[in-house]
């Protein structure tokens, strides 16, 4: 059964390091999402992207994120300058439709 | 901003039993619904879902049940398992917006095991 892919699973960095978190959605699927979870508390939306281009995004999608799909298979989510608070479980999800979306199994952001 | 409610944190039901999980939301906009179950270390796994236009929906051992005028949404899940043990967050989304692309808000999550 195709699944959604994130890696690493789990990244350490430094406090104002760029992180980039990768994912390989679904192959046949057009729309593409990332969101996070802060330990313990909800998944929260952060960005959704289809043709190429930014749909909607939350207002903690700030100018230190940014996502792009740079070939056929990627999509990745870059945080420029790292900060304490960035530290979650980000998880991307893709879908053909706009429904049903279907979620990678995180990669743990840790930032010390 | 508190637009998609799951009021109990965690549940406890005997294998066999049934579990109902409740998820209650505030934006009348909303109008299509889903329930994800989460294990440990895992993305969010899609359950069931249900549009605005439907009061029930069922999959197997699975029936989401949606009540409109209360804003209230329930998953029952008859007979419980103990694979069934994890975390099941409702979510929810307007699929009025632009381009197609729609934006979940989800709940807090309800822990559910099921104990043997």
């Amino acid at each position: 059964e195709p699944e959604v892919t994130q890696t690493p699973s789990h990244q350490v960095t430094q406090m104002g390091q760029e992180v980039i978190l990768r994912c390989v959605p679904i192959s046949n699927h057009l729309y593409f999402y990332w969101y996070r979870q802060i330990l313990g508390q909800k998944v929260e939306f952060l960005v959704s992207f289809y043709n190429n281009e930014i749909s909607e995004k939350s207002e903690i999608f700030d100018d230190q994120f940014s996502v792009e799909r740079p070939d056929g298979s990627n999509f990745t989510l870059k945080i420029r300058s790292t900060k304490l608070e960035d530290s979650a479980m980000y998880f991307c999800a893709s879908s053909l439709e706009g429904n049903e979306q279907f979620f990678g199994p995180g990669t743990r952001l840790t930032v010390l | 901003d508190q637009q998609v409610k799951q009021n109990s944190p965690s549940l406890s039901v005997q294998e066999g039993r049934i579990s109902i999980l409740n998820c209650d939301y505030t934006n009348s906009m909303f109008d299509y619904f889903l329930w994800y179950k989460k294990y440990p270390a895992e993305g969010p796994t899609f359950l069931i879902s249900i549009s605005s236009i439907k009061d029930k929906n069922e999959d197997g051992r699975f029936t989401v049940f949606l009540n409109k005028s209360a804003k209230h949404l329930s998953l029952h899940i008859v007979p419980s398992q103990p694979g069934d043990s994890a975390v099941y967050f409702c979510a929810a989304t307007n699929t009025f917006t632009s381009v197609g692309t729609y934006k979940y808000i989800f709940g807090t999550g309800t822990r559910l095991k099921v104990l043997a």
